[in-house]
């Protein structure tokens, strides 16, 4: 299995909502990263996981809540978001954190918070 | 601090045709260089990636090339297919982070 995949693709919420975005390797990627992208942008880095433990937090507000449950799964709480937080959710894993490793994307969830 | 840029931010080519896309960045001490496609509102592909002790790597039509001394590389697809429409990104892998350029919209037109 050489893919990343995320569930779910597409998400509608509002803002007194409580949702969950879910990520999944099998490639025994021991680095997983979160992603924001919005509209015509570049992706911006939000979190990076090494051995199921937070590495980097970009500054990331905390209604967003990056959690790792195994080395396989990367989740994102997400809470009492804005209209603004409205963009695609990416999810990339790679062999290790930083050097010289690959990372590998998955298609992204399409958030659209109301 | 590196930054990234990618020129033309757009480009238009009849079918067939030959192009360069170009990265630019300002730290040498990258890494390597990945470069990505994303077809509009999906994730990313990864095309090419490039050590940083390495010079050039070759996929199918694409051969990317990287001159860490003059901090650039370019991405070269040769005989472009309506199917390459995308952004294509380059992304440098500096320090612990990847660092994404802009990105270059191609279209090309059969």
């Amino acid at each position: 299995d050489t893919e990343v995949t995320q569930t779910p693709k597409h998400l509608v919420m509002g803002m007194t909502n409580k949702k969950s975005l879910k990520c999944e390797q099998h490639m025994g990627h021991r680095a997983m990263y979160w992603y924001k992208q919005k509209a015509k942008k570049p992706p911006e880095l939000m979190f990076v996981y090494s051995y199921e433990k937070l590495s980097i937090n970009e500054s990331v507000p905390s209604r967003f809540s990056p959690e790792c449950p195994n080395s396989s799964l990367l989740n994102l709480h997400l809470h009492a978001l804005q209209p603004e937080d409205s963009a695609l959710y990416l999810c990339a894993s790679s062999l290790g954190e930083g050097g010289y490793n690959e990372q590998f994307f998955g298609p992204g969830t399409r958030l659209t918070v109301l | 601090k590196q930054e990234v840029t990618q020129i033309p931010a757009a480009l238009s080519v009849p079918e067939g045709e030959n192009l360069v896309l170009n990265c630019s960045f300002t730290d040498s001490a990258i890494y390597n260089l990945q470069w990505f496609r994303q077809d509009p509102g999906k994730g990313l592909t990864s095309l090419l990636l490039i050590q940083s002790s390495q010079r050039e790597q070759t996929s199918g039509r694409l051969n990317a090339s990287l001159d860490k001394s003059s901090g650039r590389s370019t991405l070269y697809i040769a005989a472009s297919q309506p199917g390459d429409s995308a952004t294509y990104l380059c992304a440098l892998l500096y320090g612990n982070k990847l660092v994404f350029g802009a990105g270059t919209i191609l279209r090309v037109k059969s």
